[in-house]
């Protein structure tokens, strides 16, 4: 069965602070993971895209890296900004490409940045 | 550059009345479409997705249908609506395999 898991579900650290957040993941065909951010009320925007041969990829304060041996992807961010609070979503493609991919999605991490 | 949206933003119904959530996306054409659901704490879930003018496909069965009556349209819909189908639904659009791009999708009350 076809499933992404993250963890923790929720994290709180001071403004400043750089954090990491993991996904572990079950998917076959892996085609991509990967990293949204959903602000509270919003919809989800995507951070980072990593195919099977990449295993770093950065977005500014973002980084991301994924180990497709044990299926594992974190998310660090570095230097947190209050504007970092959101719940950090990743998502896993299975399939060969095209249309009928399907993604998998986490449950999310809720990350809340205190002053 | 591309935009999605979607309408309306938050949405209070009664039980057993009907639906109807518009989602439409500027700057590309031949997308493919998403409807997805958010519950309260759960993970996103697809309800249906659709590579072309009425080309729909259902990922789970519930009371709910969609449409596409134009490129660039996507609407769902419901008969009568349940307390089950409150959360938050939330339209996206991709190219083939590529990164979804979400609306900012409908907060929908069920009562």
């Amino acid at each position: 069965k076809n499933q992404v898991e993250q963890s923790p579900q929720s994290l709180i650290i001071l403004e400043g602070k750089n954090c990491t957040l993991q996904c572990n993941y079950t998917v076959s065909p892996f085609s991509n993971l990967r990293w949204y951010k959903q602000d509270t009320g919003r919809g989800p925007v995507s951070l980072t895209i990593m195919t099977f041969s990449e295993n770093t990829k950065s977005n500014g304060r973002y980084t991301a890296t994924l180990d497709a041996d044990t299926k594992q992807s974190s998310l660090h961010i570095t230097a947190s900004q209050l504007s970092d609070s959101a719940s950090y979503i990743c998502v896993v493609s299975a399939g060969y490409g095209g249309a009928t991919n399907k993604l998998i999605f986490g449950t999310g991490t809720l990350l809340a940045v205190q002053p | 550059s591309q935009t999605i949206h979607q309408w309306p933003a938050t949405l209070v119904q009664p039980v057993g009345s009907p639906l109807s959530l518009e989602c439409t996306v500027e700057g590309t054409s031949n997308p493919n479409l998403y409807w997805y659901r958010q519950a309260a704490g759960r993970g996103l879930q697809l309800l249906f997705y659709s590579i072309g003018i009425d080309q729909i496909s259902s990922e789970v069965p519930q009371n709910l249908s969609a449409s596409r009556p134009q490129d660039r349209q996507f609407i769902l819909s419901s008969k009568k609506l349940l307390l089950s189908d409150s959360g938050f639904y939330l339209c996206a659009w991709s190219v083939p395999a590529g990164a979804h791009f979400f609306g900012p999708g409908t907060r929908l009350t069920v009562l």
